[in-house]
């Protein structure tokens, strides 16, 4: 069945980036995007961008968009986030999920990735 | 853009029918069918309930069920079980490959 598989916590200081990966499997991986989302402790959930696995075709939220870059490697059906000049507000759980055309279905989610920022 | 508005908590007793909102505008709820809701359970990953307002997927519950009127969906989950209590989030499509959650709602099963 289909599923993504994120890679591990990280811990960073603020002014440091962060690299997370997500590694799809059970399903033709350009045939989809992958969104990805996050949740700061105790908070709701943020929608930061999506990426085409098809065409590199990416969209990123505003607030972020200065500070992140969304990638795929289709030989590896892995997309990645990278989120640059690290603050501690961006201490959350970040998730990669399944987005055929960035409308915001889901369908699939991985576990999650905890990113903490603190000096 | 601020989230969408949904209320914090919506409690109630089992086997009743609660029913969760989630208020936007023109631009958003109110133009597109592309509105999802979400279930999250305590340290676990969202799940989809419902997509496009009020289709379910398969293998879930057909107690919960979804509408929109204007700029507002609605989240009812009726006959209400212990093992509903959990946060909701709604979700909408806004053009232009960008998409918004709401608040979140806690649901407490009394």
């Amino acid at each position: 069945q289909a599923q993504l598989v994120q890679s591990g916590a990280e811990v960073k200081k603020p002014g440091a980036s962060v690299n997370i990966s997500c590694k799809a499997s059970g399903y033709t991986f350009t045939s989809y995007g992958i969104s990805w989302v996050r949740q700061a402790p105790g908070q709701g959930l943020e929608w930061m961008g999506w990426i085409s696995a098809h065409n590199g075709n990416t969209k990123y939220e505003e607030k972020v968009q200065d500070r992140v870059t969304m990638t795929t490697d289709t030989s590896e059906s892995t997309a990645y986030m990278e989120l640059r000049s690290l603050r501690p507000d961006d201490t959350a759980m970040y998730y990669c999920a399944r987005d055929k055309y960035s409308t915001g279905l889901y369908q699939i989610w991985g576990p999650g990735t905890l990113v903490i920022v603190s000096s | 853009q601020s989230a969408l508005t949904q209320p914090a908590s919506v409690s109630g007793s089992p086997g009743q029918s609660i029913t969760i909102s989630c208020t936007g505008t023109n631009n958003d709820v109110g133009s597109y069918n592309l509105l999802s809701w979400y279930q999250q359970h305590p340290g676990q990953a969202p799940k989809l309930i419902i997509s496009e307002v009020s289709r379910r997927p398969s293998g879930v519950s057909n107690r919960f069920s979804g509408s929109k009127s204007g700029n507002t969906a609605s989240l009812t989950i009726s006959g209400l079980q212990a093992e509903d209590e959990a946060d909701y989030y709604c979700c909408s499509y806004l053009g232009g490959s960008a998409v918004m959650f709401g608040g979140g709602t806690k649901v407490t099963v009394l």
